[in-house]
């Protein structure tokens, strides 16, 4: 079946510091590759996506890239801020089950002042 | 304004009652979801409908029933509540099924089964 697997939390680090999340996904197709994030009290709600392979994905200063070759679709930003902390989940929609999203389990970042 | 609101926000149960999560969605979609949440699995997929059809279901206890009324409307009953039920419940919704689209989610119902 169709899976994504994650760097595995807790993350911490410095405000201004640089961040990479890997992601790593396995699925027959080729998939929609999403970056979701989650704050403390609310429920996930989209970072970007990302539907064709080779593509990136960007906002607020976080990107990833779709490498098909490598199935994967790290997640990085160059300085981050402490407003960044959160939980962040990495996801792929299969076309051949457009029913549901899979998740990863999500790696929680903490950014400290 | 919420677009997809959740009732209640906080749910506190004993075990082998049952409970009805309330899920209402304002966005015109036509898909909607239930997702849980705990530490044990974090974000799992649990039932999918699609213009109030069952499209999807990752449930493997009848306890948990998925009940529609109206379009944008997905309750979520459990009955015989244990102890491992306890977790966060989202909601979702997405104008139609999955593909590319984006989910949105409700912030949750915490349900703790004593």
């Amino acid at each position: 079946g169709d899976s994504v697997t994650q760097t595995e939390g807790p993350v911490t680090l410095s405000e201004g510091t640089s961040l990479t999340v890997n992601c790593s996904y396995e699925t027959k197709q080729y998939p929609t590759l999403f970056w979701y994030v989650q704050y403390p009290g609310e429920g996930p709600q989209l970072l970007f996506k990302v539907p064709k392979a080779n593509e990136k994905g960007s906002n607020r200063g976080f990107e990833a890239t779709y490498n098909k070759e490598a199935t994967s679709f790290h997640l990085q930003k160059a300085s981050v801020q402490e407003s960044d902390s959160a939980v962040y989940y990495c996801a792929l929609s299969d076309p051949s089950n457009t029913n549901k999203v899979v998740f990863g389990t999500g790696t929680r970042l903490q950014v400290l002042p | 304004d919420p677009k997809i609101i959740q009732k209640p926000k906080y749910l506190v149960a004993v075990t082998g009652s049952e409970k009805i999560l309330i899920c209402e969605q304002y966005l015109g979609h036509n898909a909607m979801y239930w997702y849980r949440q705990s530490a044990k699995k974090p974000l799992e997929f649990m039932f999918s409908y699609s213009y109030q059809k069952l499209m999807d279901n990752q449930t493997a206890s009848s306890r948990f029933q998925p009940q529609s009324s109206k379009k944008n409307h997905l309750d979520l009953q459990i009955t015989a509540l244990k102890p491992d039920d306890s977790a966060t419940y989202f909601c979702a919704s997405s104008q139609d099924r999955q593909g590319q689209n984006t989910l949105y989610f409700g912030a949750g119902t915490r349900l703790s089964v004593l």
